[in-house]
């Protein structure tokens, strides 16, 4: 069966600090990948997504950036974080090809102090 | 382009209570339909999801929707409430013409049990 994994489940940083969470899918092959964001009380802002490796879209423009260095991994990146980089940060996956439902890692909670 | 309507951010409903939380979207190709669940501080789980079979679909948990070509809606309901439903629900479509199935949300629904 399919797993996906999210690493750390919290983080506090200070601003102006780097940023790397870090996603895995295990059980899949070539998934669609997706890092999303829940601002508090708000609902689900899609940052990234990626169909292959080395092949990210960017959905908003903002101070995170996105890699997918191998065909499971997906990381989510910053060189400064600002305040408003806070949230709950959700990586997710489905099947290319299938009917577009999308498979959610348990999440990391971003606080920038 | 898609659009999906939740009706109300907060539903708050008596425990053993009839749940009904509303989705409504706006697609010119019937789309494919799911429900996610959200517990605080969790990741989404999937609830159920409509791929044009059955138009009454079950889930997990009790829940069940139904496909409403004629109303574009996909309402989520339960016969009975309990407690451990209290969290976010959010229905999302997706177009079968996208290849990448990339999801339009709603703005999801808080449902609030009262003992």
């Amino acid at each position: 069966s399919q797993t996906i994994h999210q690493w750390p489940a919290t983080l506090v940083q200070p601003v102006g600090s780097p940023l790397s969470l870090e996603c895995t899918v295990e059980g899949t092959s070539n998934p669609n990948l997706y890092w999303y964001r829940q601002a508090a009380g708000r609902g689900l802002q899609l940052l990234f997504y990626s169909v292959g490796i080395g092949q990210i879209s960017s959905e908003v423009p903002q101070n995170l950036s996105a890699s997918r260095p191998q065909d499971r991994q997906f990381i989510l990146s910053s060189k400064k974080l600002l305040l408003s980089d806070s949230g709950f940060y959700l990586c997710a996956w489905s099947v290319p090809g299938g009917f577009g439902e999308q498979y959610f890692g348990p999440g990391t909670r971003l606080t920038v102090t | 382009a898609q659009s999906v309507t939740q009706l109300g951010s907060h539903v708050s409903v008596s425990e053993g209570a009839l749940v009904l939380l509303r989705c409504n979207y706006s697609s010119s190709v019937p789309p494919y339909l799911f429900w996610y669940v959200q517990y605080p501080n969790q990741g989404l789980q999937l609830l159920l999801k409509y791929t044009s079979a059955a138009t009454l679909v079950k889930g997990i948990n009790g829940f069940e929707a139904e496909f409403k070509k004629s109303e574009t809606s996909f309402h989520l309901t339960k016969p009975s409430a309990h407690m451990s439903d209290a969290a976010e629900y959010f229905c999302a479509v997706s177009d079968p013409k996208d290849s990448n199935y990339q999801l339009i949300w709603g703005a999801g629904t808080k449902l609030i049990i009262k003992p």
